[in-house]
């Protein structure tokens, strides 16, 4: 399976951007990317995948350098409502890795 | 259209009893995913059932079992439970209309609360 890496936690400001970078070391050719969200007592929502370089949505950012070995979430001016853990998850239908989110990333807006 | 339903959304249960989750996906999806969320362990994936089939499997030990239906509901059962079966249960679908190189973004229900005492 390829293993990602996130930071545990992190702590920010309410009106700064956030970016929370995940390592994929051994990201196979086919896989992408995708971000989760979650709030407490919630299942995982979706909000942004990519392949490569950049990808923008009305919620977020996420950058992928060439060599696709880590990906960085980017959260505009964050809100307390922002406080939830991200999760970074490489897969492939193919592979079944899709399913797989590991701990994720606990972020604490503060005001 | 309507999210994904679970049922039933909070469970208590003994030790050695047996629990069945029911999970309804939203109208279209044909993938429903189960998943076990600890504080301990985080969010672990159970199985994963597509057009009535068992299509991908987690770690988990035999006394986890689900099956889906022909309408693609589906449904999870635990066997003589114990007192680390505690947890959430959520319960995900996806259409799987995309790409074979590319997820399909999985939509996840509510969760059902079960507490094994």
């Amino acid at each position: 399976l390829a293993k990602t890496t996130q930071p545990i936690s992190m702590d920010s400001y309410e009106g700064q951007e956030v970016n929370i970078t995940c390592s994929h070391n051994n990201i196979a050719t086919n896989d992408y990317i995708t971000w989760y969200q979650q709030f407490p007592s919630q299942g995982p929502r979706f909000i942004i995948q990519g392949y490569k370089t950049k990808v923008t949505n009305e919620v977020a950012s996420l950058f992928i350098p060439a060599d696709r070995k880590s990906s960085t979430l980017s959260l505009p001016r964050v809100s307390l409502s922002d406080t939830a853990v991200y999760y970074c998850l490489v897969g492939d239908k193919n592979t079944g890795n899709q399913f797989y989110f590991g701990t994720g990333t606990s972020l604490t807006v503060i005001p | 259209k309507a999210g994904v339903t679970q049922t039933p959304r909070y469970l208590i249960k003994t030790r050695g009893q047996q629990v069945t989750l029911s999970c309804s996906p939203i109208s279209g999806h044909r993938s429903v995913s189960w998943y076990q969320q600890t504080p301990g362990q985080g969010l672990q994936f159970l199985f994963e059932y597509f057009s009535e089939t068992q299509r991908n499997k987690g770690n988990f030990p035999g006394r986890f079992s689900g099956r889906q239906f022909s309408n693609s509901r589906s449904e999870m059962n635990v066997s003589t439970l114990e007192l680390g079966d505690s947890a959430l249960y959520l319960c995900a679908s996806s259409s799987t209309s995309g790409s074979p190189w590319r997820p399909d973004t999985q939509y996840f229900g509510p969760g059902t609360r079960l507490t094994v005492l």
